[in-house]
C-alpha cells in the first residue's frame, strides 16, 4: 500500500541546517511527484516545494535560496534540506504524494522539528 | 502567486447542523480547488478535489461547489467526527497555496 514516512531530527540549533528524509513505498518516484508542506504549531499549512517525477524541482519563493529538495530513486527517498534555520522554522514537516493534475492524496505522518537557540 | 482567502477562521456548530466554509482565490483557478480535513496531531486528509469531486470513502454529507475564484465546502448534518480544521488549496499551479484554515468547533 502507499506510504510516506518522514524522518529527521527533533531539534536543530539556530542557524544550522535541517535535513529530513521522506521514504516512500507503494509507488514510484519516477511516476509520482512528492511535495513538502510544513505547519508551525497551531498554525496553517505552507507549501514549501516539490520534487517532480521527472527529477526537476520547484520551490516556494518564500524560502528563497535556503531550501533544496533532491531524491534517490533507487532508495525511494526524497530529501529536504534547509539552511540558516530560525525559530520560526519550528514546525511539523510533511511530505505528500501528487500526480499530474490530481490533489495531494497521500501524506506522511509528519516530523516535528524544533529550532532552538 | 495565487492567494487563498478562507473564511471563517473559526466556526462553532452543533451535531446535526449544516455549515459552509468559503474560499476565495486571488485569480481564476479554473476549478482546481482542493479541500482537506485535519484533526489534531494528524496529517491532512483529502476530502474534495476539482472543486466538487468527493474523494473515495468520504461521506456524502461533504460537498464542494464553486468556480472561477469563489469556492465553498458544505457539511450537512454534522457528525461528532467532523469537528476538525479544514483547509482549501490552490491546485492549479505552484506555489500550491493553502487557505489559512477554518477550525470547526462543537457548540
Amino acid at each position: 500500500q502507499v506510504q510516506l514516512k518522514e524522518t529527521g531530527p527533533d531539534l536543530v540549533q539556530l542557524t544550522q541546517t535541517l535535513s529530513i528524509t521522506c521514504t516512500v513505498s507503494g509507488f514510484s518516484l519516477t511516476t509520482y511527484n512528492v511535495h513538502w508542506v510544513r505547519q508551525p504549531p497551531g498554525k496553517g499549512l505552507e507549501w514549501m516545494g516539490a520534487m517532480w517525477n521527472g527529477g526537476g524541482t520547484d520551490y516556494n519563493s518564500a524560502f528563497k535560496s535556503r531550501l533544496s529538495i533532491s531524491r534517490d530513486t533507487s532508495k525511494s527517498q526524497v530529501f529536504l534540506k534547509m539552511n540558516s534555520l530560525q525559530t520560526d522554522d519550528t514546525a511539523k514537516y510533511f511530505c505528500a504524494r501528487h500526480y499530474d493534475n490530481n490533489p495531494f492524496d497521500y501524506w506522511g505522518q509528519g516530523v516535528m522539528v524544533t529550532v532552538s537557540s | 502567486d495565487i492567494q487563498m482567502t478562507q473564511s471563517p477562521t473559526s466556526l462553532a456548530a452543533s451535531v446535526g447542523e449544516s455549515v459552509t466554509i468559503t474560499c476565495l482565490a486571488s485569480e481564476d483557478i479554473y476549478g482546481s480547488l482542493v479541500w482537506y480535513q485535519q484533526k489534531p496531531g494528524k496529517s491532512p486528509q483529502l476530502l474534495i478535489y476539482g472543486a466538487t469531486i468527493l474523494e473515495d470513502g468520504i461521506p456524502s454529507r461533504f460537498s464542494g461547489s464553486g468556480s472561477d475564484t469563489q469556492y465553498s465546502l458544505k457539511i450537512n448534518s454534522l457528525q461528532p467526527e467532523d469537528f476538525a480544521s479544514y483547509y482549501c488549496q490552490n491546485g492549479l499551479s505552484t506555489p500550491y497555496t493553502f487557505g489559512a484554515g477554518t477550525k470547526l468547533e462543537l457548540k
